[in-house]
């Protein structure tokens, strides 16, 4: 089983709708939990950390159930510069030092 | 937020030589940095860690010999593929963490490489 597994996508939507991705990981000592970013050809970038009790920033909501060894990310009102590939991002035990991503799922938002 | 560079950011390269990447942070220094490469349509695979002055941690299955790791300086991480294949094309990443208790690291721009 692979240590952070995501929908495989791609997944197209139009302008507004409210888009959904889903994320798993194996490992039940993983300490933190991310959602990166990533244009086409360009580095990943942060988009946001996921806390236990639930965050929003914006447009953006992450959720962490950590009995399911879930993480999911919401993006309502999308927008056309959201279209990017959404990394899940795990930092596995003992130290503060091992990203592992996750393949990433990738949204194509559409006018 | 904290700023690395990468360079080149594109090269292109025969089979049997061998390629130099550069990593540097621009505004911080940074204890550790990571090489990351990506295939298409795949996620960021870790490839070693660095500790400026110590040598690299590689991750199991990256040959050492092969994937040169130089970490000789608080801004600077160099890798070099060594006699390098088209398998070895991909896209390089690094990263750099300031150090301490901080998960937090800043991407270069990465660099895709292609051997042909």
């Amino acid at each position: 089983r692979k240590e952070v597994e995501q929908d495989p996508g791609p997944f197209n939507v139009p302008e507004g709708a409210t888009v959904a991705f889903n994320c798993t990981y194996s490992n039940s000592a993983s300490q933190s939990f991310f959602w990166y970013r990533q244009d086409c050809r360009k580095e990943p970038k942060l988009l946001m950390s996921v806390y236990s009790s639930g965050n929003e920033d914006g447009r953006f909501t992450a959720q962490l159930n950590r009995a399911s060894q879930y993480i999911s990310l919401l993006i309502r009102d999308s927008k056309l510069s959201d279209s990017a590939t959404y990394l899940c991002v795990v930092i596995l035990p003992p130290g503060y030092s091992t990203l592992t991503f996750g393949k990433g799922t990738m949204l194509l938002v559409s006018p | 937020g904290a700023v690395v560079s990468q360079h080149p950011s594109r090269v292109i390269c025969k089979s049997g030589t061998s390629v130099k990447i550069e990593c540097r942070s621009l505004d911080f220094q940074a204890t550790t940095m990571f090489w990351y490469r990506q295939f298409p349509k795949q996620s960021l695979m870790l490839m070693a860690t660095s500790n400026e002055g110590s040598k690299a941690t590689y991750e199991q299955g990256v040959e050492k010999d092969k994937f040169l790791i130089n970490h000789a300086s608080l801004t600077l991480s160099t890798l070099t593929v060594t006699s390098a294949h088209p398998e070895d094309s991909s896209f390089y990443i690094c990263s750099a963490r300031a150090g301490g208790e901080t998960y937090e690291q800043y991407f270069g721009p990465g660099t895709r490489l292609t051997v042909t």
